[in-house]
């Protein structure tokens, strides 16, 4: 079965960095675009970025850009998220998510991890 | 895309027929999906392509519309569909979701 597992959630400080990871299981992963989104507590959902199989095709939601970087490692079967200058509104549960397999589906998500959390906070 | 969705929350009993509006501010042609998400869980997919039904979803659930006017129906609210309830487009980036409806028990 499709499984995604992410990890690296921690408590940083403003202006720090953070990786992120998502592990896939259950599925070719490297047929499948992937995506990062993430939800304050309490509150909806921001769609941040995804990228296609071989990390040629990513977009990101402007309030990341510059500072998120998403990538995938199709050997491991895994999903990245590089988190520079974090502030305090980056605060969030982040979940990766499998999107589909052509580009107008890549955020269509069909299974989604559990979600890891990111507290930004001096 | 600025997405609309109506109302923000309900409150209805099992078996009710409940109805959530989703609007984008510009036509999306069919790229809308909707999305259910319980306390504590992941947001799951319902809906695709504004009218598809996800495997595995009961066919209670469906939706409609095209353009700029979306629409998911529940046929007959059941316990487990109380629930917090997300449209997203995917017509262009980002894929902006709308702000939720929230379905509570009457």
């Amino acid at each position: 079965q499709v499984q995604l597992v992410e990890s690296g959630g921690d408590l940083v400080k403003p202006g720090g960095s953070l990786r992120l990871s998502c592990a896939a299981s259950g599925f070719s992963f490297s047929d499948y675009y992937m995506n990062w989104i993430r939800q304050v507590p309490g509150k909806g959902l921001e769609w941040l970025s995804y990228t296609g199989s071989s990390n040629t095709y990513t977009a990101y939601a402007d309030s990341v850009k510059g500072r998120f970087t998403i990538s995938r490692d199709n050997a491991k079967n895994s999903l990245y998220l590089q988190m520079n200058s974090l502030r305090a509104e980056d605060t969030a549960t982040y979940y990766c998510a499998r999107g589909g397999s052509r580009v107008y589906t890549a955020m269509v998500t069909d299974y989604w991890g559990q979600g890891t959390l990111v507290t930004v906070s001096s | 895309i600025q997405m609309t969705q109506s109302p923000s929350s309900l409150s209805a009993s099992v078996g009710d027929r409940v109805t959530i509006t989703c609007r984008t501010s510009q036509n999306i042609n069919n790229y809308l999906h909707w999305y259910q998400q319980r306390p504590g869980k992941a947001p799951n997919l319902l809906i695709y392509d504004a009218s598809t039904l996800q495997s595995g979803v009961p066919s209670r659930f469906s939706g409609s519309g095209s353009g700029t006017d979306f629409t998911l129906t529940i046929s007959s609210l059941q316990p487990e569909d109380f629930a917090t309830y997300y449209c997203q487009q995917s017509f262009r980036t980002p894929g902006t979701f709308g702000q939720g409806t929230k379905v509570e028990i009457k």
